[in-house]
């Protein structure tokens, strides 16, 4: 069974760092690309970005939002996926998910979530 | 960047209803809508993909149709535990984009 499970969440204050992880089973983590997504009751889903597998070269993308401050990353001897947040801002208060991004390029499974709270 | 357009965003309906829910795209994205269900507190379950294809394991009271920018996912005969947070997604350019989302509640 394919499972994705996000950690990391918690409050932090405004101008710190937060490191959050999807710790994902039941299918070979190295074939596919992760992504990463939030949400907001006042904005709804947003695409944060994603990394590619390491055959595919291991390319990454960022929304305009937090392109320079967030950093995703990948660990495929684990099976983990990680999304490094710098120089966080209340607007990136949200709940976090990550997914795996299907072949047709596409997020197919998602993970419960975790939440993050910037705050001080 | 596509913008999508999800209607309603709330919708209360009685069990053996026929549901439509509705996603617009700002242009042309083809075939390349997305379905999701999601509960509170659980991982979103993907439930159409490719606007019209049924993903395994979904049962077949859920369909979609549609093409190009106006889109819809239906649930035949509703159930229960169809009462749920339910959103689209467009994946035909970057950055792919959601609709507003619709939260479907049982009368």
């Amino acid at each position: 069974e394919v499972q994705l499970v996000e950690s990391g969440g918690g409050l932090v204050q405004p101008g710190r760092s937060l490191r959050l992880s999807c710790v994902t089973s039941g299918f070979t983590f190295e074939d596919y690309a992760l992504s990463w997504f939030r949400q907001t009751p006042g904005k709804g889903l947003e695409w944060v970005g994603f990394i590619r597998s390491e055959a595919a070269g291991g390319a990454k993308e960022y929304a305009a939002s937090v392109n320079g401050r967030f950093t995703i990353s990948r660990d495929d001897s684990k099976s983990i996926a990680y999304l490094q947040m710098y120089s966080l801002k209340s607007e990136d208060s949200a709940m976090y998910y990550c997914s795996r991004v299907e072949r047709g390029w596409y997020p197919g499974y998602w993970g419960p979530g975790t939440r993050v709270i910037v705050s001080s | 960047e596509t913008t999508v357009s999800q209607s309603p965003t709330f919708m209360s309906a009685t069990p053996g209803d026929k549901v439509n829910i509705s996603c617009k795209a700002s242009q042309d994205i083809d075939d390349d809508m997305n379905w999701y269900q999601q509960k509170p507190g659980k991982a979103a379950i993907f439930i159409i993909k490719e606007a019209t294809t049924l993903v395994p394991g979904i049962p077949p009271r859920f369909s979609g149709s549609g093409y190009g920018t106006d889109f819809t996912l239906t649930i035949n005969n509703m159930e229960p535990e169809d009462a749920a947070y339910y959103f689209c997604l467009q994946h035909d350019n970057f950055p792919w984009t959601f609709g507003q989302g619709t939260k479907l509640e049982i009368k």
